[in-house]
């Protein structure tokens, strides 16, 4: 069964970058879409965009202009760029796997708590 | 945009009787592209039900998708102690993407 976590710093300060990646265990990152997904009390549960293995991506039109999602296989994981964060971007955020023709997200990792603060 | 309004917000029941969540449209959804999810306090979402009715490898028969169009249907045939969570559906559009509901949670009355 793939399992699937998140790692990156729990804090980042206003205007900066939010970086995240997540590790795929337990099967292979190919053939697969994989997504980033935040939840906060407000908003509930947002996904931010995908990324086949082969580095096609799509994003949340409302974040697009905000968002880098990458892929590398050889490492077998995959990662989420978010520039010019606010407090609105304070979230618990997930990975998981699905997204793009496969419209269901069937594995998720715990989540990572990101706060953005100075 | 199509938007996923859930109803009830909260429902209240007894272990042993059935619950049915509403998970209503703004524009129609393909049955395909429609999903629920079940969230308890602290962990991600699971992913229960796929394509409206399909459910998901692991998930227990009393759990049952319904509908098309605007409006679906989760069904839980009979309430187990660990089915009180937070349940979300979840719709794919071409134009935006992956978005969800607000959730209902399901309480123990």
């Amino acid at each position: 069964q793939v399992h699937l976590k998140e790692s990156g710093p729990g804090l980042v300060k206003p205007s900066e970058t939010l970086s995240l990646s997540c590790s795929v265990s337990g099967g292979s990152i190919g053939t697969y879409f994989w997504s980033w997904i935040r939840q906060t009390p407000g908003k509930g549960l947002e996904w931010i965009g995908d990324v086949y293995y082969s580095g096609n991506t799509n994003y949340n039109p409302s974040l697009k202009s905000r968002v880098t999602i990458s892929v590398d296989t050889s490492k077998n994981q995959f990662s989420l760029n978010l520039n010019s964060v606010t407090a609105a971007d304070t979230a618990v955020y997930y990975c998981a796997r699905g997204g793009g023709y496969d419209p269901k997200f069937d594995s998720w990792g715990q989540g990572t708590l990101v706060t953005v603060s100075s | 945009e199509i938007v996923l309004t859930q109803s009830p917000g909260t429902l209240s029941l007894s272990p042993g009787e059935r619950a049915t969540l509403s998970c209503r449209a703004s524009q129609t959804v393909i049955s395909t592209y429609l999903a629920w999810y079940q969230q308890k306090p602290g962990q991600a979402p699971r992913l229960l039900i796929y394509g409206a009715s399909s459910r998901a490898t692991g998930i227990p028969d009393r759990f049952s998708g319904s509908g098309s169009g605007t409006d679906f249907t989760l069904t839980i045939s009979r309430l187990e102690p660990e089915d009180f969570a937070v349940y979300y559906c979840q719709q794919y559009a071409n134009s935006q993407g992956f978005t969800f509901g607000q959730g209902t949670r399901l309480e123990i009355k």
